[in-house]
């Protein structure tokens, strides 16, 4: 069955810690997603990673960094935490789609609800 | 940037009803898809239908897409009361990224 984990489903940091969510996928994908979700703005791509050490800024990179050191493992970094940084992140993989090949579907892991006080 | 936008914001129905969501996009797409959130937990992918398809069955679920209006809808049948939650569609482009809306919220009561 396919799994995406995430390390916490809930943290608590203070303003100006250094936060790392960890992100794990058993499915062998090329793509792995960070996400962040907040009431009434849907889900907002944070970064992309397609490949082992590759990375894409998503549409709010801001404040946020990522590791890809192996495959099936997605790291997201906030290097000094703000509270306007409280909120569910989710992460996702999925297959590559090539040229010519028309997408596939994204698997989530269960969520971390960060909060930033 | 939030490309598809979902119709109604939230949903109130009885059990057995119908359940009907709308998604409308703005730009060119290579797939929409489906997806439903049960309360605080992750996204479960629901159907994938590509800019070629009209329509898509999984079970109890309908999917149309109307590329020159540019919009699409999902159908829930018979609804239970374990269909209660967020639905959000996404959609893709060429390439590997989704974009998704501020979802549906639905709730079927029994």
């Amino acid at each position: 069955d396919v799994k995406v984990t995430q390390s916490s489903r809930y943290l608590v940091k203070r303003t100006g810690e250094k936060v790392f969510l960890e992100c794990v996928q058993d499915m062998d994908h090329e793509n792995m997603f960070w996400y962040r979700q907040d009431p009434g703005l849907g889900l907002r791509l944070i970064y992309f990673s397609y490949d082992v050490k590759m990375k894409e800024k998503g549409d709010i990179p801001e404040g946020y960094s990522v590791s890809r050191e192996k495959k099936e493992r997605f790291s997201l970094i906030l290097e000094s935490a703000s509270t306007n940084q409280t909120s569910m992140y989710l992460c996702a993989s999925s297959l590559y789609g090539r040229a010519g090949r028309r997408g596939y579907e994204q698997y989530f892991g269960p969520g971390t609800r960060l909060t930033v006080t | 940037s939030q490309q598809g936008e979902e119709d109604p914001q939230a949903l109130s129905i009885q059990e057995g009803e119908n359940a009907t969501m709308n998604c409308s996009y703005k730009t060119s797409i290579n797939n929409l898809q489906w997806y439903r959130q049960n309360s605080g937990r992750g996204l479960v992918h629901l159907i994938l239908i590509r800019s070629n398809e009209r329509e898509k069955h999984s079970g109890r679920l309908r999917v149309t897409l109307d590329t020159s209006k540019k919009s699409s809808s999902l159908l829930i049948t018979a609804s239970r009361a374990a269909d209660t939650a967020s639905y959000f569609c996404a959609t893709g482009r060429y390439g590997n990224k989704l974009v998704f809306g501020a979802g549906t919220i639905l709730r079927v009561k029994s």
